[in-house]
C-alpha cells in the first residue's frame, strides 16, 4: 500500500526565517517517484520538483531545497528565508511511476508572516 | 510545458441539478486522466481514473452512477456530477498522463487548475 504522511498540519514563520516541511511515505515498490506541490489559495496545484527512487541526491533551487533519505522514508521540503508569497498549502505526493495515480498527502498550510 | 484546462472554473448550482465539468489537454493526447476531489482543508482523493474509449475505474466508495465520466477522446474527459447534492461541493481537479512520443519513461502527470462546484 502506498501512504504519505505529512505530520505537520499547520505551520507559522515569521518573515526571512528558514521552515522545514516534513514528509514521510510507504510504499513496498523498488521504483517511485515522491513531489511536491504548492497550493496557493486558488486551488491550482503548482508543481515543485519530481524525484525518483534512485536518485537520492538533495536538491536545491533557489531558496528550497529538498532532502530525500530512503533510509528514513522520508523527503523533507526547506524553504529558506521565508517569504509572505510562499504562504500556502504543501502537499508530498507519491507515485508507483509518473503516470499512475498519484497519493498525496494531507497536506501542510504554510503562513509566513511579514 | 504541457497544459491542462478545466472547464468551468467555478460552478453554482442548485441541488438536484447536473453539472458538467470538463478536462482537457492543450499539447498532447492523454490515454489516461485522473479525477480527483478535496474537500475544504483535506488532501486530494483520488475519485477515478479515466481511459481513453473504455469504462473508468472507481476507487471504493465512489458512486459511479452519480460520477459519471466520458474520455472520449484523447484530449477531454468529462465528469459529470448527476443529481448534486450539498455534500457534493467540493473542489474537483484532473489530471492528464503525457507519454511523450510514446517513450514511457518520460511520462509525466499534469494537473489542472481545478473546478469549485458549490451545491445550493
Amino acid at each position: 500500500a502506498q501512504k504519505v504522511t505529512q505530520a505537520q498540519t499547520e505551520i507559522s514563520v515569521v518573515e526571512k526565517e528558514d521552515v522545514t516541511l516534513d514528509c514521510v511515505y510507504e510504499t513496498r515498490d523498488t521504483t517511485y517517484y515522491l513531489f511536491w506541490y504548492k497550493q496557493p489559495p486558488s486551488g491550482e496545484l503548482v508543481f515543485l520538483i519530481r524525484r525518483n527512487s534512485f536518485d537520492e541526491q538533495n536538491e536545491i533551487s533557489g531558496r528550497y531545497s529538498w532532502n530525500f533519505q530512503k533510509s528514513t522514508s522520508s523527503f523533507n521540503f526547506t524553504i529558506t528565508a521565508s517569504q509572505v508569497v510562499d504562504s500556502a498549502v504543501y502537499f508530498c505526493a507519491l507515485s508507483a511511476n509518473t503516470g499512475n495515480q498519484f497519493y498525496f498527502g494531507t497536506g501542510t498550510s504554510l503562513t509566513v508572516i511579514p | 510545458g504541457a497544459v491542462v484546462s478545466q472547464h468551468p472554473s467555478r460552478v453554482i448550482c442548485k441541488s438536484g441539478t447536473s453539472v458538467k465539468i470538463e478536462c482537457r489537454s492543450l499539447d498532447f493526447q492523454a490515454t489516461t486522466m485522473f479525477w480527483y476531489r478535496q474537500f475544504p482543508k483535506q488532501s486530494l482523493m483520488l475519485m477515478a481514473t479515466s481511459n481513453e474509449g473504455s469504462k473508468a475505474t472507481y476507487e471504493q466508495g465512489v458512486e459511479k452512477d452519480k460520477f459519471l465520466i466520458n474520455h472520449a477522446s484523447l484530449t477531454l474527459s468529462t465528469l459529470t456530477v448527476t443529481s448534486a447534492h450539498p455534500e457534493d461541493s467540493s473542489f474537483y481537479i484532473c489530471s492528464a498522463r503525457d507519454v511523450p512520443s510514446g517513450v514511457y519513461w518520460k511520462e509525466t502527470q499534469y494537473f489542472g487548475p481545478g473546478t469549485r462546484l458549490l451545491v445550493l
